[in-house]
């Protein structure tokens, strides 16, 4: 069974960057099965899809982040991660680290979810 | 940019059918996936692939897709089921989510 864990700060200033990564263990982080995604979900609001990364590094992001939000991989310490530069209020969220299963390309697995306020 | 569109919410009785649509530009030639989620848990998908079910899903939830709207339907709605549903496709590699629908049971 793959498990998610977020981690970083619950707390980041406007125009500072938000960093975050998510470890995953139970297996499959290198085979291909799945690509690894960031979604997060504001107060009140619904869930925003925010990017992706396969296992080979190419990425792919929301039009409304790709100019601020940046995602690497780490196969040899089973985690992935979100940069996201220059955030605002708008980006006080649940940030939740996400498996999407191939070939089916659906949500099989997600981590708890952290919170992050951004506010000086 | 993509957009899908439910209704902000539901009310159903329990043993009731509940019904939650989602609607989008020819939706129905893609695949669409159906997400709940409870408060202060993470999103869990109970259809995808427009009508397939995971392993451990009730068989009383089901989904259909054509044309442009994509349904989600719980027969015999329990209040275990209380929750907010979101749809889910792709365009283009992108993922898109629709607002959400909140479904109170009573």
């Amino acid at each position: 069974q793959v498990r998610l864990q977020e981690s970083g700060p619950g707390l980041v200033k406007p125009s500072e960057t938000l960093s975050l990564t998510c470890s995953v263990s139970g297996g499959g982080f290198t085979s291909g099965e799945s690509y690894y995604n960031w979604v997060r979900r504001p107060a009140g609001k619904g869930l925003e899809w925010i990017g992706r990364i396969y296992s080979g590094g190419s990425t792919l992001y929301h039009p409304s982040v790709q100019r601020r939000a940046t995602m690497s991989i780490d196969t040899s310490k089973n985690q992935f991660s979100l940069r996201l530069t220059s955030v605002t209020a708008a980006d006080t969220a649940v940030y939740f680290c996400a498996t999407v299963r191939l070939p089916e390309d659906y949500f099989d697995n997600w981590g708890p979810g952290i919170p992050v306020t951004v506010s000086s | 940019s993509y957009d899908l569109t439910q209704p902000p919410s539901v009310s159903v009785s329990p043993g009731h059918t509940a019904t939650i649509t989602c609607s989008g530009d020819a939706l129905g030639e893609t695949y669409v996936s159906w997400l709940q989620q409870k408060p202060g848990r993470s999103p869990v998908v109970v259809i995808y692939h427009d009508s397939k079910r995971p392993s451990g899903i009730p068989e009383r939830f089901s989904g259909s897709n054509s044309g442009n709207t994509a349904t989600l339907t719980i027969t015999g709605t329990q209040t275990l089921d209380e929750a907010d549903y979101f749809c889910q496709a792709w365009d283009v590699s992108t993922g898109v989510f629709g607002g959400g629908t909140k479904l109170t049971v009573l």
